[in-house]
């Protein structure tokens, strides 16, 4: 059974055209993150939440939001893409904060043209 | 903030075989853990093994073990009788066990399964 999905797989967009990319998840787990996985490089964390308190990391630019509307879900937003946020977008879960298991979604492959 | 190195971009071994890949960090706590996530071709990254820093023992899931030497900064992984469902990227990671919750991940490592 599939845990955490990410919607959609493989999504393309166009220069400065916003785009959402969504993660659900069935674990019921507190905390929910978001990566950015460009190609060769390792995942950079973008911001996570804990319940509903968001915690953005200090490199994050601004061009990058995220929604939780409820435990389950929640959105990455990209308000004007550029060619360089094109990468692999990964979701993962944890159960609480302290927690050494994170649960990660397949991703979403996001180009930009 | 944290550093983890993986200075093998790509391997490859033979089925059945050893292989061994390699991680370095670099981290001036004392106290942390260290995992090895996969990531198959389309599918999601899972956990394969990780080492609490304070365990001497070297951790150990079924065929695959690693060699934790904390004075060196070093977690290499050993898959031992390597399967066609090894192939896949492989990422080293860092987490602190006292200084908030971030993973810090190398560059990742693909190893190919040579039939």
């Amino acid at each position: 059974d599939a845990m955490v999905i990410q919607n959609p797989r493989y999504q393309v967009t166009q220069f400065g055209k916003p785009v959402t990319l969504s993660c659900s998840q069935t674990l019921n787990h507190n905390v929910m993150y978001w990566y950015q996985q460009k190609s060769s490089q390792a995942p950079k964390l973008l911001f996570h939440y804990y319940d509903k308190d968001f915690n953005n990391e200090a490199d994050t630019p601004d061009n990058f939001q995220s929604r939780r509307p409820n435990t389950s879900f929640c959105f990455l937003d990209i308000r004007s893409p550029g060619l360089g946020d094109a990468a692999m977008y990964l979701c993962a879960t944890s159960r609480d904060l302290e927690s050494l298991l994170q649960y990660f979604g397949p991703g979403t492959r996001l180009t930009v043209t | 903030a944290q550093t983890v190195t993986q200075s093998q971009p790509e391997m490859s071994v033979q089925e059945a075989e050893t292989v061994t890949l390699s991680c370095t960090y670099d981290t001036s706590e004392s106290d942390y853990y260290l995992f090895w996530y996969k990531q198959p071709p389309s599918r999601q990254m899972i956990l394969v093994i990780r080492q609490e820093a304070y365990k001497q023992q070297n951790a150990t899931e079924n065929r695959f073990s690693v060699n934790f030497q904390k004075a060196a900064k070093s977690f290499s992984l050993k898959i031992s009788d390597s399967q066609l469902g090894d192939a896949a990227m492989y990422f080293c990671a860092y987490r602190s066990a006292n200084t908030g919750n971030q993973f810090y991940f190398g560059t990742g490592t693909s190893l190919t399964v040579i039939p």
